[in-house]
């Protein structure tokens, strides 16, 4: 256990369904991530949120919207998907608070959820 | 800019050998080096990192990593291999300082211990 659970691990939609991915953790941690893991491809940053702001946004289609209610949640919005975007999608958090510049905490990772586009 | 490299997008050795993960880096300041180890169906997990001072780290499961600045390298080690440590692991990179604060991953390499 990493101190970050996800919800649901597993999630079949089809494209014109709305659903949402949610990310907890339990570490008191500053910044908390969105990862999008493909087969055969890099891990990809898609979202950083310090402080509940939202920091990063790496050109991600507005398909996906995420929402950082408070330093412990982080949700990931899903809708009107494309099969490419069947992925495994991970969810990290870390001490740093990149709005106050660079750190060196190591991320924790969630265990995913995966999810399928049909 | 920042940037890491894992030459080998896969390594196999025999359960009690030796194993070396390699991963290489760019940046323009000083490096600070993770490794993190993904097990099938499940999130990444740090296993070590290099921030300062001494070049050899430890980090959890017994394994270590050796920190070559002229080399520009970060490679990841252990004495023994177990059929366990059968994973993928990804090295990643922050650059310090005025770098992004956020870390770059490689690509992962897959490590395969045989029995």
């Amino acid at each position: 256990e990493t101190g970050v659970t996800q919800t649901p691990r597993h999630l079949v939609m089809g494209m014109t369904n709305k659903k949402s991915l949610k990310c907890e953790q339990h570490l008191g941690h500053n910044a908390m991530y969105w990862y999008k893991q493909s087969a055969k491809k890099p891990l990809e940053l898609m979202f950083v949120y310090s402080l509940e702001e939202r920091v990063e946004n790496n050109s991600v289609p507005s398909r996906f919207s995420p929402e950082c209610p408070n330093s412990s949640h982080l949700f990931l919005h899903l809708h009107t998907l494309q099969p490419e975007d069947s992925a495994l999608y991970l969810c990290a958090s870390s001490q740093d608070v990149p709005v106050l510049g660079t750190g060196s905490y190591e991320q924790y990772f969630g265990p995913g959820t995966r999810l399928t586009v049909t | 800019a920042q940037s890491v490299a894992q030459p080998e997008d896969q390594v196999n050795v025999a359960e009690g050998n030796p194993l070396t993960v390699k991963c290489t880096y760019s940046v323009s300041g000083n490096p600070y080096l993770f490794w993190y180890v993904q097990y099938p169906n499940r999130g990444l997990q740090f296993l070590l990192k290099y921030i300062t001072g001494d070049n050899l780290v430890k980090g959890s499961y017994g394994f270590e990593a050796e920190f070559n600045k002229s080399q520009t390298s970060f490679h990841l080690k252990k004495p023994s291999a177990l059929v366990s440590d059968s994973a993928l692991y990804f090295c990643a990179v922050r650059d310090e300082p005025g770098g992004s604060y956020i870390p770059t991953f490689g690509r992962g390499t897959s490590l395969i211990v045989h029995p």
